[in-house]
C-alpha cells in the first residue's frame, strides 16, 4: 500500500462548478500537507501549504485537512479553463523529503 | 525574485552513458531536493542536500548521485544510463525555518534515455 493515495480520477467539470480533490494516507508522521498544480510539460506550482487540521482558504481555494481521520482535500470553487491540469498532494514529516499522490487530472470545460 | 532554475531543459543520452543535471535554488533558499516523475511511478524523491550534506536519501540505485555547493547550487550525476531513467527530473528549493518545509519547484529536466 502506498504512504499517499489519491483519487485517481480525471475529472471533467462544466466552467463555474465546485472541484473536489482528495487524497488519503498511512503514515502518521506526516505533519506538512500541501497542493500542487502541474501544467503539461511544466513543473509542480505550489497552490496551498499548510500544517494543522482544519480549513485554509486562499482565494477560489480551500484546503481541508484532518489528520485524525488521516484525509485531505483541496476545493476549487468557480472553476475556470485555466484551471486544467494535474493536481498532485504531497505531504512531509521531519525528513526533507515530500511524498506525493499520483495526480488527478482536471478538465474544466468552457 | 527569479525561481528555480533547471539546466538543461531536455537532453537525450544513449544507454550506458552518464549524464549530469544542474539545479540553481531561489536566493536565500539553502535546501535542494530532487526528485524523478514518471507517469507509472509519479513523482519519487532522490536526494536533499543542506549547506553541502546530504540529509536524505530516496530509494534509488547507486547509479544516482547529487552533491551541493556552497553557493546552494546543485548538481545530479547519473551514471550507466538505462533505459527505465527516462523521466523528468524536477529539483525542488525550500528555505527551511522552524520546520517549514515549503518547496518550490523548478521547470525540470527532461531526460530521454534511448
Amino acid at each position: 500500500q502506498k504512504e499517499v493515495e489519491q483519487d485517481p480520477g480525471p475529472l471533467s467539470v462544466p466552467e463555474g462548478a465546485i472541484v473536489s480533490l482528495n487524497c488519503t494516507y498511512s503514515n502518521s508522521a506526516f505533519q506538512y500537507f500541501m497542493w500542487y498544480r502541474q501544467y503539461s510539460r511544466k513543473g509542480p506550482e505550489l497552490l496551498m501549504y499548510t500544517y494543522s487540521s482544519g480549513n485554509k482558504e486562499d482565494g477560489r481555494f480551500t484546503a481541508q485537512v484532518d489528520k485524525s481521520s488521516k484525509y485531505i482535500s483541496l476545493f476549487i470553487r468557480d472553476s475556470q479553463p485555466s484551471d486544467s491540469a494535474t493536481y498532485l498532494c504531497a505531504m512531509s514529516s521531519n525528513d526533507y523529503k515530500l511524498s506525493f499522490g499520483a495526480g488527478t487530472t482536471v478538465t474544466v470545460r468552457a | 525574485k527569479a525561481g528555480v532554475t533547471q539546466t538543461p531543459r531536455y537532453l537525450i543520452k544513449t544507454r550506458g552513458q552518464q549524464v549530469t543535471l544542474s539545479c540553481s535554488p531561489i536566493s536565500g533558499h539553502r535546501s535542494v531536493s530532487w526528485y524523478q516523475q514518471t507517469p507509472g511511478q509519479g513523482l519519487q524523491f532522490l536526494f536533499e542536500y543542506f549547506s553541502e550534506t546530504q540529509r536524505n536519501k530516496g530509494n534509488f540505485p547507486g547509479r544516482f548521485s547529487g552533491r551541493q555547493f556552497s553557493n546552494s547550487r546543485s548538481e545530479m550525476n547519473v551514471s550507466t544510463l538505462e533505459l527505465g531513467d527516462s523521466a523528468l527530473y524536477l529539483c525542488a528549493s525550500s528555505l527551511i525555518t522552524g520546520g517549514n518545509t515549503e518547496a518550490f519547484f523548478g521547470q525540470g529536466t527532461r531526460l530521454t534515455v534511448v
